[in-house]
């Protein structure tokens, strides 16, 4: 089974650019969570979506940060525009959540690393 | 606001040693508490744990959760360099959707 794919797997770029990574979820897990891992904050929920639609984005740090899921099978984290301390390993992860459901685990993909210069 | 602590942050042992990291939590809306190894890349999964003083076992390593003093205990036993990781608690608290909090791992090192 192909797990979550995430692109790219390295991102280097000027910082004022516009950066979007992207994330295919496992096939029929219906909830998607983009994190962030950095040394001094551990990794954290950016925002979590659910059958598509944005359920807590109570995470993404700033305007310029966006995310979305056009369809069940893609979505995109987009920072624009990128600073140095946006510099970080951007992790997409995926489970088969349902509402009232006994709840599962979520599935990392091998996440962007990101270095904003 | 909801927190995970881990303990130790970083542990060095020997092959066929055997270890125990720790993971406390003080969370509201308790769902579940999980465990995962991180190498190179990302998280992978190793445990789920709901219940109180039910164990999960992987071959070399297993998991306890207690809900009344709010921790769990991974144990790896006969350790091996392959081991060697970084070990992530996290809880999920469902408040509306499901939230991972993650604690700040412990980075265990099996030297040969």
């Amino acid at each position: 089974d192909a797990g979550v794919i995430q692109s790219p797997r390295h991102e280097v770029t000027e910082m004022g650019q516009e950066v979007t990574l992207r994330c295919k979820p496992i096939s029929g897990h219906n909830s998607l969570f983009w994190y962030r891992q950095t040394m001094m904050r551990g990794l954290e929920l950016l925002i979590y979506f659910n059958n598509n639609v944005p359920i807590d984005d109570s995470g993404m740090p700033e305007d310029r940060f966006s995310a979305k899921m056009p369809n069940a099978s893609f979505s995109t984290l987009k920072i624009q525009p990128s600073e140095p301390r946006d510099s970080a390993v951007y992790f997409c992860a995926s489970s088969p959540e349902a509402a009232g459901a006994v709840n599962q685990p979520q599935h990392f993909g091998d996440g962007t690393r990101l270095s904003i210069l | 606001e909801d927190k995970v602590v881990q303990s130790p942050l970083s542990l060095v042992v020997h092959e066929g040693d055997t270890v125990t990291l720790n993971c406390s939590y003080e969370v509201t809306n308790f769902r579940s508490l999980l465990w995962y190894k991180q190498e190179k890349k990302a998280p992978t999964f190793l445990f789920m744990l709901t219940s109180s003083g039910i164990e999960k076992k992987s071959g070399r390593l297993s998991s306890i959760l207690d809900k009344k003093e709010l921790f769990s205990i991974l144990n790896i036993t006969a350790t091996q360099t392959g081991d060697s990781a970084v070990y992530l608690c996290a809880v999920d608290v469902r408040v509306g959707g499901s939230r991972l909090t993650f604690g700040e791992g412990t980075q265990l090192t099996v030297n040969p």
